[in-house]
């Protein structure tokens, strides 16, 4: 069970070059989402999903796009990258919405540090 | 919409000795759960604690535990016999319970932890 995984862990980018970041989860849950983590902000929501086939915007999701064509992988994708896009981005998932409380754990990926430069 | 908000930047605490992180929120949902996410260096978020905001008895999980004063609408985080394996990055986020949340979480702006030997 290998959980919540981020694939690639590191990537540097050009201004201007696109690129597809890929999370999987091996753990059938049907909620996903895609953050982004900046020094003195905390992580932001960037798009989510409630389940296969379904996204919706998140606090911050200008620039990206995703795609959650099989319940266990959820792609976030960035057209034409640039600088301010320079982050942590952070995958995770949750089994479901509501009561008991156990449920709504978000269990993460390990991150993928991407520098667009 | 939920604001969370970590006035400490940093703390730091002696090998043993007790630790108190603050966390302040701000949501106008009548039901919502809270949580504390440890990150070390290895950039992996962990569940640390969680409260349901309808109990009125603070969680507690080994040595970490936390003040909840709903009124005050605070949510703090008590280390005890604090270790050098705590340090790490600490974020206090909350969760509107209601089903139309979708899971999405708002995060603190964290806090980063140095254990001194």
């Amino acid at each position: 069970n290998a959980g919540v995984t981020q694939t690639p862990k590191f990537r540097v980018l050009k201004t201007g070059q696109s690129m597809t970041l890929l999370c999987a989860q091996d753990m059938n849950h049907e909620y996903m989402y895609w953050y982004r983590q900046d020094p003195g902000m905390g992580l932001r929501l960037i798009h989510y999903s409630v389940g296969e086939g379904t996204t919706a915007k998140g606090e911050v999701p200008d620039g990206y796009n995703v795609s959650r064509l099989k319940k266990q992988n959820f792609l976030l994708g960035l057209e034409s990258a640039a600088p301010s896009q320079t982050s942590v981005y952070f995958c995770a998932s949750t089994k479901a919405i509501g009561a008991p409380s156990s449920y709504n754990e978000q269990f993460f990926g390990p991150g993928t540090r991407l520098t667009v430069l | 919409a939920q604001t969370v908000t970590q006035s400490q930047p940093e703390m730091s605490v002696q090998e043993a000795e007790t630790v108190t992180l603050s966390c302040t929120y701000d949501t106008s949902e009548s039901d919502y759960y809270l949580f504390w996410y440890k990150q070390p260096p290895s950039r992996q978020m962990i569940l640390v604690i969680r409260q349901e905001a309808y109990k009125q008895q603070n969680a507690t999980e080994n040595r970490f535990s936390v003040n909840f004063q709903k009124a005050a609408k605070s949510f703090s985080l008590k280390i005890s016999d604090s270790q050098l394996g705590d340090a790490a990055m600490y974020f206090c986020a909350c969760l509107p319970a209601g089903g139309t949340s979708y899971g999405k979480l708002t995060f603190g702006q964290g806090t980063i932890l140095t254990v001194h030997p």
